[in-house]
């Protein structure tokens, strides 16, 4: 079965540097893969998705994340952190072409941006 | 257009009692599906609906249950209510059941006492 894995479940930057949040998923065949962020007591917002095209991806709020088959992961990244980046990261895997909208989710990265 | 919509925001119930949560889906979205969302198991699926129809499920217990109507709204039933119950339930719509761009609401935070 499909999983997958956020290391760190907090991860905690200055205002202006360099923002990673790790995501590997498990399965032989490449997902689907997703990034949310949710801000308190709101629901998901999709940042950014890997569908097979291409390898880097970029999304909103300055966010991008890179596929590397070789190494199952779909890192996110933003060159330069600002407080309102402060909420918790969610990396999600859906199995292509089954027709089902199953998500599988990582148990998400808090991250807290400090002045 | 208007987002996915989920009532009540917040719901308190008891042990045992049952509750009805409802998702309303962007106009045009034919696919829901709901997830809880606890601090300690995070975020899992709990079933996806289809043209009122049941697409997928996941490992939860029979007391979980959902219906989806002609109108794609859907709702989710929780019955005999447990402690470990109390969780965020968030529902999310696509346009079609294998399109990958799902849209969450803000959820309905749920309270068993």
């Amino acid at each position: 079965a499909q999983s997958v894995t956020q290391l760190g479940s907090h991860v905690s930057v200055s205002e202006g540097a360099l923002v990673l949040l790790r995501c590997n998923y498990s399965s032989s065949v490449p997902p689907y893969l997703f990034w949310y962020v949710q801000y308190p007591n709101q629901g998901l917002q999709l940042l950014l998705k890997y569908t097979s095209a291409a390898t880097l991806v970029k999304g909103i709020n300055g966010f991008e994340a890179e596929f590397k088959k070789s190494e199952t992961s779909f890192h996110l990244t933003k060159p330069s952190a600002h407080m309102r980046d402060a909420a918790e990261y969610f990396c999600a895997a859906l199995e292509p072409n089954t027709g089902f909208q199953k998500l599988v989710f990582g148990t998400g990265t808090r991250l807290l941006v400090s002045p | 257009k208007a987002g996915v919509t989920q009532t009540p925001r917040y719901l308190i119930k008891t042990r045992g009692q049952q509750v009805t949560l409802s998702c309303s889906p962007i106009s045009g979205h034919r696919s829901v599906s709901w997830y809880q969302q606890t601090p300690g198991q995070g975020l899992q699926f709990l079933f996806e609906y289809f043209s009122e129809t049941q697409r997928n499920k996941g490992n939860f217990p029979g007391r979980f249950s959902g219906r989806q109507f002609s109108n794609s709204r859907s709702e989710m039933n929780v019955s005999t209510l447990e402690l470990g119950d109390s969780a965020l339930y968030l529902c999310a719509s696509s346009w079609g059941s294998g399109n990958e761009k799902l849209f969450f609401g803000s959820g309905t935070q749920l309270s068993v006492l």
